[in-house]
């Protein structure tokens, strides 16, 4: 069946303007997760959708950073006026189980995307 | 906070070898620690996940291990082979999935 996809794959911005990536889970994946991956780095944790609610957004950089999943299946994340600071990978990726209690990463296989490349000019 | 160190940074080693690497956690309170693998431009696949209470899991070619007390775990690839090439990364799952900065592995044909 099909992965987890994103769109669009590369996006240039100038600085300031406002971007939205694309992520489409696996079809019936309760979990959500969003990364952001900085060139030579691993990635590290934005935020986590259980269906459509957002349970942890502590990995938020600043409030120019929103993620949205209204209705349990595709997530958009918005970057406002963008830095070039923002520049990075951003992944998406699901999983089939809620993350119970403080595990919020989840016990469950995490199915990621290939990635939006995001260059700020 | 946790904090997760891969060592080497890149590795080089002949086809057909074996090897091994590196993970290291600082908060032992984890639920499992997975391991990945990235290809150039694409997303992570996931290779191996280690409950906490298990010591190793096996698939394939590979073994991973787990050692909370001393909070390292490792890799382990048998007879390597040029598709084999690829990041490496470990990941530690507490409240969130913590990774390393990975290894950056390149088999010679």
């Amino acid at each position: 069946g099909a992965g987890v996809s994103q769109s669009p794959r590369y996006k240039v911005a100038k600085r300031g303007q406002d971007v939205a990536l694309r992520c489409d889970p696996i079809s019936g994946h309760v979990s959500l997760f969003w990364y952001q991956q900085a060139l030579g780095q691993g990635p590290e944790f934005l935020t986590y959708f259980q269906n459509e609610a957002q349970l942890d957004k502590s990995g938020l950089p600043s409030d120019r950073f929103f993620a949205e999943r209204p209705e349990g299946s595709v997530s958009t994340l918005k970057i406002q006026r963008t830095q070039q600071e923002d520049s990075a990978v951003y992944l998406c990726a699901s999983s089939l189980a809620p993350a119970s209690g403080r595990a919020k990463s989840g016990t469950d296989t995490q199915y990621f995307g290939p990635g939006t490349r995001l260059t700020v000019l | 906070k946790q904090e997760v160190t891969q060592i080497p940074a890149a590795l080089s080693v002949p086809e057909g070898e074996n090897l091994v690497l590196n993970c290291s956690f600082t908060d032992s309170a984890i639920y499992n620690l997975q391991w990945f693998r990235q290809d150039p431009g694409k997303g992570l696949t996931s290779l191996l996940l280690i409950q906490s209470s298990q010591r190793e899991q096996t698939s394939g070619r590979l073994n991973a291990s787990l050692d909370k007390s001393s909070g390292r775990s490792t890799l382990y690839i048998a007879a390597s082979q040029p598709g084999d090439s690829a990041t490496y990364l470990c990941a530690g799952a507490n409240e969130k999935l913590t990774f390393g900065t990975g290894t950056r592995l390149t088999i010679i044909p």
